[in-house]
Formats: structure tokens, C-alpha cells, sequence
């Protein structure tokens, strides 16, 4: 079974501040861990995914994550948000070659960016 | 190259009324996935075509969905009869054989059953 928790349904910021969006995540084998980022009335796009490789993942518009299997965390970060990064972002988990590809998603953050 | 396309991209409906959802995938991808999610909820599995079958379909709530791939293209998603729990966004996503933990959405369909 796999299951992701993402930590606050809202994460407000301003406009040069750090981003940090918090998942953790279980998992029974090795995880495929991604996150997605949804804007208004347009579908999810994957921003970043980690698959076994180097820990520290670097994705599309600036956003890192980094696995940490000690604390299963896959937290995403930014340096600095810009009105541009407001949307919707989902954390999702999938047992990859090992097992099945579905992801399971957590319940999404919507981040808001204050100028 | 165009990418996953929904249509169509909202539908209200009133309970008991059939409503078929149209997904068109990436050319050339194998997998074709359904999801839902409901508002606040998590984005949920519904299924999973390989080309024309059905590889995993564990996640259709019951027997009022029916979804369907002809000739490994296109997809659509049948509900009849709609129940109220049925609204929500229905997400459709398509992966290459090659890259298949890579998934690329489409825009979604937003249901509204009332």
C-alpha cells in the first residue's frame, strides 16, 4: 500500500520569499515519488520526478525536491516565488518498475503568492 | 505536438441523465489512465487502458462506468445513470511504453450532477 500526506491545503508567501511545500509519503517497496503543478483550468503538468537516481531532483521553473528515505519526505522548494508560481501542486507516490505506475495523489496545496 | 485533449471541458447534467466523457492521448501512447477527483479530495485512480485493453480498472466506483478504447486511440467514459456523487473533475492522462511512469494530463472534465 502507498499513501502521500501533504501538509497544509494553503501555503501563502510573498512575492522573492522561499517556497517549501511539505509531502511525505509510505511506501511497502521503493518509491517513484513526483510532483505536479495544476494552474487555473488547465491539467496537471509534472514539475519533477525522483526514480532511484540522485536524491536532489531539479525540475521545470526553478523547483527542487529532495527525498530524504530516513524522514520519507519529498518536500518541494523554490528559492523565490514569483506571482507566476500560484497554483495548485500535488505530491504523488508510485511503486515504479517494481511494481504498478498508478500514482497515488495527495490532496494538493494551492500556494498563494502575496506581491 | 498536441497534447492530451478532454472534451468536453464542462457538462451539467441532472441525476439520472447519461452522460460520455471523451479523452484523445498523446499519438502514440500505449497507456491511456482515468482519474477523478472530488472537490477537496484527493485526485483518485479510475483505470487503465493498454492500447485497446483494460489493464487495471480497480478503481471504477461500480457498474454505472463504463469507458471504453477503440482501436487503441481515443477513450470515452460513460456514466449512466449519473448520481450526484458523481460530480467532480474527470482527469485523463496517457504515458509512452518507453517512459511509462511519465504521465501527461489533460485539462479534465468538470461534471456537475444535479
Amino acid at each position: 500500500a502507498q499513501s502521500v500526506t501533504q501538509l497544509g491545503s494553503h501555503v501563502s508567501v510573498s512575492e522573492g520569499a522561499l517556497v517549501l511545500l511539505r509531502c511525505n509519503y509510505s511506501s511497502s517497496v521503493p518509491p517513484y515519488l513526483f510532483w505536479y503543478v495544476q494552474y487555473p483550468n488547465q491539467g496537471l503538468q509534472l514539475l519533477l520526478k525522483y526514480t532511484s537516481a540522485a536524491t536532489l531532483v531539479k525540475g521545470i521553473n526553478g523547483f527542487e525536491a529532495e527525498f530524504k528515505k530516513s524522514e520519507t519526505s519529498f518536500h518541494l522548494t523554490k528559492p523565490s516565488a514569483h506571482m507566476s508560481d500560484a497554483a495548485e501542486y500535488f505530491c504523488a507516490v508510485s511503486h515504479g518498475r517494481g511494481g504498478s505506475y498508478i500514482p497515488t495523489f495527495g490532496r494538493g496545496t494551492s500556494l498563494i503568492v502575496h506581491p | 505536438e498536441a497534447g492530451v485533449t478532454q472534451f468536453p471541458s464542462h457538462s451539467v447534467i441532472e441525476k439520472g441523465q447519461t452522460v460520455t466523457l471523451r479523452c484523445d492521448p498523446i499519438s502514440g501512447h500505449d497507456n491511456l489512465y482515468w482519474y477523478r477527483r472530488v472537490m477537496g479530495k484527493e485526485i483518485k485512480f479510475l483505470l487503465h487502458f493498454v492500447k485497446e485493453s483494460k489493464q487495471d480498472e480497480s478503481g471504477m466506483p461500480n457498474n454505472r462506468f463504463l469507458a471504453e478504447r477503440t482501436g487503441g486511440t481515443y477513450s470515452t467514459l460513460k456514466v449512466q445513470p449519473a448520481e450526484l456523487e458523481d460530480s467532480g473533475v474527470y482527469f485523463c492522462a496517457s504515458s509512452s511504453r518507453g517512459d511509462p511512469d511519465t504521465q501527461y494530463f489533460g485539462p479534465g472534465t468538470r461534471l456537475t450532477v444535479l
